[in-house]
């Protein structure tokens, strides 16, 4: 069974532009979570989606947006890069009443010069 | 609020040694206590887990115990080997956990020399 699949696996963007980031989660999760990996930072939660709902979000500007499809796969959304939005973003899916329970992809490595 | 509390790494030990990496929490309620693990390059993968007091999760050689009264989960291993070099993560999953149902610790890096 293929797990959490993301797309692309490497993205460079100039500050100011805007990165688009995917993810497809194991065939029969519903909910689908965000993370962004910077350096020595740890996981930090950015997005929650489920069924198509945003159920919340973690402590990031509006400049951070996504949306879930109606086939589960989710989209983020980044605008008006900085330098520090560099870093690898992870996307993890999960059974909605097992939300623990998260199943991660690879992540993709956003570099922003 | 809830939050969990990793040893800052990172670790090194030479093949078979024994391995604890340790990790504490506050949460309100009962919480459900995960390790989490990233290989070089890849994402991360649910390790083992407990969802009680007292209860032991165990997977690939490594162990935890959830214990109550001193609020910890702590991480070991007997006989550590060169594959086991990653990332490892503490985790917890409490009721009204907030903006999320898990959080993380910051991460402990191992790394294991032949």
């Amino acid at each position: 069974e293929a797990g959490v699949t993301q797309s692309p696996t490497h993205l460079i963007k100039t500050r100011g532009q805007q990165a688009t980031l995917r993810c497809s989660p194991i065939s029969g999760h519903t909910s689908v979570y965000w993370y962004q990996q910077a350096l020595g930072l740890g996981l930090q939660f950015l997005l929650w989606y489920d069924e198509g709902e945003e159920r919340n979000r973690g402590n990031f500007p509006p400049r951070f947006s996504g949306r879930q499809f109606p086939n589960y796969s989710s989209e983020l959304n980044v605008n008006a890069l900085e330098l520090e939005d560099s870093a690898l973003y992870l996307c993890a899916s999960s059974f909605p009443l097992i939300a623990y329970e998260q199943y991660f992809g690879p992540g993709t490595r956003l570099t922003v010069t | 609020g809830n939050s969990v509390t990793q040893m800052e790494g990172p670790v090194t030990l030479s093949e078979e040694a024994f391995l604890t990496i340790n990790c504490t929490y506050t949460a309100t309620g009962y919480p459900s206590l995960f390790w989490y693990v990233q290989y070089p390059g890849e994402g991360l993968q649910l390790l083992l887990k407990a969802t009680k007091a007292d209860d032991k999760g165990s997977n690939k050689g490594f162990e935890a115990t959830y214990r109550k009264e001193t609020t910890s989960f702590h991480l070991e291993k007997g006989s550590v080997q060169v594959s086991d070099s990653a990332v490892y993560f503490c985790a917890l999953s409490a009721p009204r956990s907030g903006n999320t149902p898990l959080v993380f610790g910051k991460g402990t890096r191992l790394s294991v020399i032949a």
